[in-house]
């Protein structure tokens, strides 16, 4: 299996601009989760899906971020409009049901100028 | 809710010497599974080791061991014999076994590792 997906490595925007984020998990994975990684804040749980359902959002930071889940096998976060505050690493990760660690892509480089 | 502690910013080892990093949590829950994660430069986030928590036996691969002290909410991931390559952030996570949040996955603070040649 090629693992996490996540599309693209590194994105470069402008402030005010609209950002997607993409991940293709495992498939088979009953769970999706992203992630943001910033220096000072560490990893936070943006939102997580299960059977391609959101069951958790508390963490998304603002109305500007939004997530989707549209099958099983790709999922998009999207900030709209962007900020440099929003410069960060996305992950994603997924996990079957059964199993008990997650799996993570290799993250996402968000630089907003 | 569920947090996760990683009071050690900071470690550094020789090669080939053993080192210690640290970890504790708060859970009101009695059925969890911790994990240790390896973030290498590459950023790409490795399994390491896991644990659950209705087993006393503490968790071991190979050259990685834990200290799984339930009583005490500790959760310490010992390298033996450290390389080069050991050289990472480490986080240390927890996630419920069931209940309402049981996919989660809470995360410490990380702990950046340098080893010495």
């Amino acid at each position: 299996d090629a693992g996490v997906i996540q599309s693209p490595r590194h994105e470069v925007t402008e402030m005010g601009q609209e950002v997607t984020l993409r991940c293709k998990p495992i498939s088979g994975h009953d769970y999706l989760f992203w992630y943001r990684q910033t220096m000072m804040r560490g990893l936070e749980l943006l939102i997580y899906f299960n059977n391609n359902v959101p069951i958790d959002d508390s963490g998304m930071p603002e109305d500007r971020f939004s997530a989707k889940m549209p099958n099983a096998s790709f999922s998009t976060l999207k900030i709209q409009p962007s900020e440099p505050r929003d410069s960060a690493v996305y992950f994603c990760a997924s996990r079957r049901q059964v199993h008990t660690e997650a799996f993570f892509g290799q993250g996402t480089r968000l630089t907003v100028v | 809710a569920q947090t996760v502690t990683q009071s050690q910013p900071e470690m550094s080892v020789q090669e080939a010497e053993t080192v210690t990093l640290s970890c504790t949590y708060d859970t009101s829950e009695s059925d969890y599974y911790l994990f240790w994660y390896k973030q290498p430069p590459s950023r790409q986030m490795i399994l390491v080791i896991r644990q659950e928590a209705y087993k006393q036996q503490n968790a071991t691969e190979n050259r990685f061991s834990v200290n799984f002290q339930k009583a005490a909410k500790s959760f310490s991931l010992k390298i033996s014999d450290s390389q080069l390559g050991d050289a990472a952030m480490y986080f240390c996570a927890y996630r419920n076994a069931g209940g309402t949040s049981y996919g989660k996955l809470t995360f410490g603070q990380g702990t950046i590792l340098t080893v010495h040649p």
